[in-house]
């Protein structure tokens, strides 16, 4: 089966740094995604990992485990705009390249 | 160059009606994939589609839910008698070919609240 888990609230104040953790147990493996989606709008592309490691992409860095089943999202300078559930997904890569995502994180930062 | 384009955004519809959400996907893009969001549930896949091809279905309810993606015009998910526990948003994404590296990239969703 496919089981994608990560944190489902997390606050951070504005200007600081906050990690957002995801482990996944899926069959196969092809890729792991971060989105970024606020209320009521469309899931935005964030970052992608296939190779362990860590993708830096200004502000936001994302980094993989394979061996471990492991990302984390790194968000910086934590601005009031980031305020926002973020998702974790992973594509299995089993025929059709689906994603399945985590249940997201809601992220809340303050002042 | 315009995202993907989902309408309606919110659709009301009694029990035992027929929904039909439509997507276009981002220019250039010739694969569609259709997702449900539950209220504090993470997305679901529901079908992969190709021009004229359903490609993975394997998410889908097994009745009352079809979609396409003809050669010509948006992909359509079509959800006949509906229920109340089709209250959800719908999301399709497109990308442009299938390939290990291709992203998906999302519309703004259908919100359908069934009464």
């Amino acid at each position: 089966g496919q089981n994608i888990d990560q944190p489902t609230e997390m606050t951070a104040t504005e200007g600081a740094i906050v990690q957002i953790n995801c482990t996944y147990q899926t069959s196969g493996f092809n890729g792991l995604f971060w989105y970024q989606q606020h209320a009521g709008e469309a899931p935005t592309f964030l970052s992608y990992n296939v190779l362990d490691g860590l993708e830096e992409k200004g502000r936001f860095s994302s980094f993989l485990s394979r061996s471990k089943g492991y990302s984390y999202l790194l968000l910086k300078e934590l601005q009031m705009k980031d305020s926002a559930s973020y998702l974790c997904a992973v594509r299995s890569g089993a025929g059709s390249y689906q994603l399945t995502f985590g249940k997201g994180t809601k992220l809340s930062v303050i002042p | 160059n315009a995202g993907v384009m989902q309408n309606p955004r919110h659709l009301v519809r009694r029990r035992g009606q027929e929904a039909r959400l439509r997507c276009s996907p981002m220019k250039g893009h010739s694969h569609v994939y259709w997702y449900r969001q539950l209220p504090e549930e993470g997305l679901k896949f529901m079908v992969y589609l190709q021009k004229e091809n359903i490609i993975d279905e394997s998410g889908m309810p097994k009745e009352r839910f079809s979609a396409e993606f003809p050669k010509e015009g948006p992909s359509i998910l079509r959800i006949q008698q509906v229920v109340r526990g089709d209250s959800a948003a719908y999301f399709c994404a497109s990308s442009p070919i299938q390939g290990t590296q291709e992203t998906q990239y999302f519309g703004p969703g259908t919100r359908l609240l069934v009464l």
